[in-house]
């Protein structure tokens, strides 16, 4: 079965700074998708990447899919405290006929005023 | 429009007894997945239903259950619960498909196995 190892496990930045994390799977990345979660919450959809060499922006969010690498980054540029939270890598995983999402197992991020 | 609705949201249960958890899905959604999440093991899923059929099963026991209803409503059933099968319990829906398409979650319905 596919896994999706997130790096680092968890991050404490100071306001303003910038910040990359990983998601590297074990196998190959057919779509990869990056979400958000607040503590005892729902997942918020942030971005799907399906090609290789694809890079998705979304306010200060950007994400590269490296498909050779079997990775993908996500990058926080001028981080913010709304920016904090875990945020899980998710991947397709296709068994046969049928296909599931698979998550990494998440990087909680703090972000200090 | 309104967002995919879990209930109920707390629910405390002794151990050996069973637990229903509903999912009302976004509006012409048809697609709702359930996924488990532990601090130890992440989330993991446990099925998918589409068109009121299980299309695809996770790695848990038979005492994991669901089932969807026509207007593609889902509920999942646990039977003879366990200590372990303490967690937040997630459902998600999308239009046809769990995978290759965005997913929208529920707040979860956290459960505590006592």
């Amino acid at each position: 079965s596919q896994e999706l190892e997130q790096s680092p496990q968890s991050l404490i930045v100071q306001e303003g700074k910038n910040l990359t994390i990983n998601c590297t799977s074990s196998k190959t990345l057919y779509g990869l998708y990056w979400y958000k979660q607040k503590y005892g919450e729902g997942l918020i959809f942030l971005m799907m990447l399906q090609k290789g060499g694809e890079e998705k922006s979304h306010e200060k969010i950007t994400a590269k899919l490296d498909e050779k690498k079997q990775q993908s980054s996500l990058h926080i540029t001028a981080s913010q405290p709304s920016h904090a939270g875990i945020y899980l890598c998710g991947a397709d995983e296709y068994t046969g006929a049928n296909s599931k999402l698979t998550f990494g197992k998440g990087i909680t991020l703090s972000v200090r005023p | 429009k309104a967002g995919v609705t879990q209930t109920p949201r707390y629910l405390i249960k002794t151990r050996g007894q069973q637990v229903t958890l509903s999912c009302s899905p976004i509006s012409g959604h048809r697609s709702v997945s359930w996924y488990q999440q532990t601090p130890g093991q992440g989330l993991q899923f446990l099925f998918e239903y589409f068109s009121e059929t299980q299309r695809n099963k996770g790695n848990f026991p038979g005492r994991f259950s669901g089932r969807q209803f026509s207007n593609s409503r889902s509920e999942m059933n646990v039977s003879t619960l366990e200590l372990g099968d303490s967690a937040l319990y997630l459902c998600a829906s999308s239009l046809f498909t769990a995978t290759n398409e965005k997913l929208f979650f529920g707040s979860g319905t956290q459960l505590s196995v006592l």
